[in-house]
C-alpha cells in the first residue's frame, strides 16, 4: 500500500511562515489535500487539489506538490494555527490514504 | 449546510461486530457527486481511512481492513452504515463519517461528523 510521511512535529514562531511537508513515491503525480485539527475537534478541510483553497479558509494557507513532496505553508503563522495537520493523497485508484500526521506548534 | 451525525454503541466486546450509522441532513445522499466515508482516529493517533460508499457505485475498503468491512447505504433514511466485524482492542477510536467530495481526479473530504468514541473491551 501507499505510504505518506509527514514529520512528527514542526514548530514556528507567531508572524513566521511554517513549512510542513508530505513525502510519498512520485507524490507529485497524485492530488493532495491537508486537512488541520484542533484538539477535540474534528478535522477542517485548508488545502485540496494540492493548492486550492476551500471557501473560508485564510490566504496564508498554501499548498504545492511536486516530485516526491507535497508541503503545506502557513504565512505570517498565528496561535490559532496550533493544531495537528495531515495530508491526504490516492491509495490506489479506488482509495485513500493519510499521512501520519505533523503536530504543529506555535511558540 | 450539510451535517452528519454517527450513532452506535460506545463499547463492543472483543470478537464481536462494531456497528454505526451516520444520519446525513442539509443535503442529499442520493446526490451522486459525492462520497460518504468512514475514518476513525485511536486516542493520540494520526487518522485512518476505512472506506466509502456512493449511489453511483460499489464500496471501496482500505486493504487491511477489507476482510472485516461493509459500508452500506440507505438513502430512504438518509444514512450510510459502517460494520466492522471480529473487533480487538485494536478498533478502539474515534469513528467519524464525512463526505468526500471529487473532481477532476481529485477527492477531498469537506464534511466531518463530530466523531463517536467506540471501545473495544469485555
Amino acid at each position: 500500500s501507499y505510504e505518506l510521511t509527514q514529520p512528527p512535529s514542526v514548530s514556528v514562531s507567531p508572524g513566521q511562515t511554517a513549512s510542513i511537508t508530505c513525502s510519498g513515491d512520485k507524490l507529485g503525480y497524485n492530488y493532495v489535500c491537508w486537512y488541520q485539527q484542533r484538539p477535540g475537534q474534528s478535522p477542517v478541510l485548508v488545502i485540496y487539489h494540492d493548492n486550492k483553497r476551500p471557501s473560508g479558509i485564510p490566504e496564508r494557507f498554501s499548498g504545492s506538490n511536486s516530485g516526491n513532496t507535497a508541503t503545506l505553508t502557513i504565512s505570517g503563522t498565528q496561535a490559532m494555527d496550533e493544531a495537528d495537520y495531515y495530508c491526504q493523497a490516492w491509495d490506489s485508484s479506488t482509495t485513500r490514504v493519510f499521512g501520519g500526521g505533523t503536530k504543529l506548534t506555535v511558540l | 449546510q450539510v451535517q452528519l451525525q454517527e450513532s452506535g454503541p460506545g463499547l463492543v466486546k472483543p470478537s464481536q461486530t462494531l456497528s454505526l450509522t451516520c444520519t446525513v441532513s442539509g443535503g442529499s445522499i442520493s446526490d451522486g457527486r459525492y462520497y460518504w466515508s468512514w475514518i476513525r482516529q485511536p486516542a493520540g493517533k494520526g487518522l485512518e481511512w476505512i472506506g466509502r460508499i456512493y449511489t453511483s457505485g460499489g464500496p471501496n475498503y482500505t486493504p487491511s481492513l477489507k476482510s472485516r468491512i461493509t459500508i452500506s447505504l440507505n438513502t430512504s433514511k438518509s444514512q450510510f452504515s459502517l460494520k466492522l466485524t471480529s473487533v480487538t482492542a485494536a478498533d478502539t477510536a474515534v469513528y467519524y463519517c464525512a463526505r468526500e467530495g471529487c473532481g477532476g481526479g481529485s477527492c477531498y473530504t469537506d464534511y466531518w461528523g463530530q466523531g463517536t468514541l467506540v471501545t473495544v473491551s469485555s
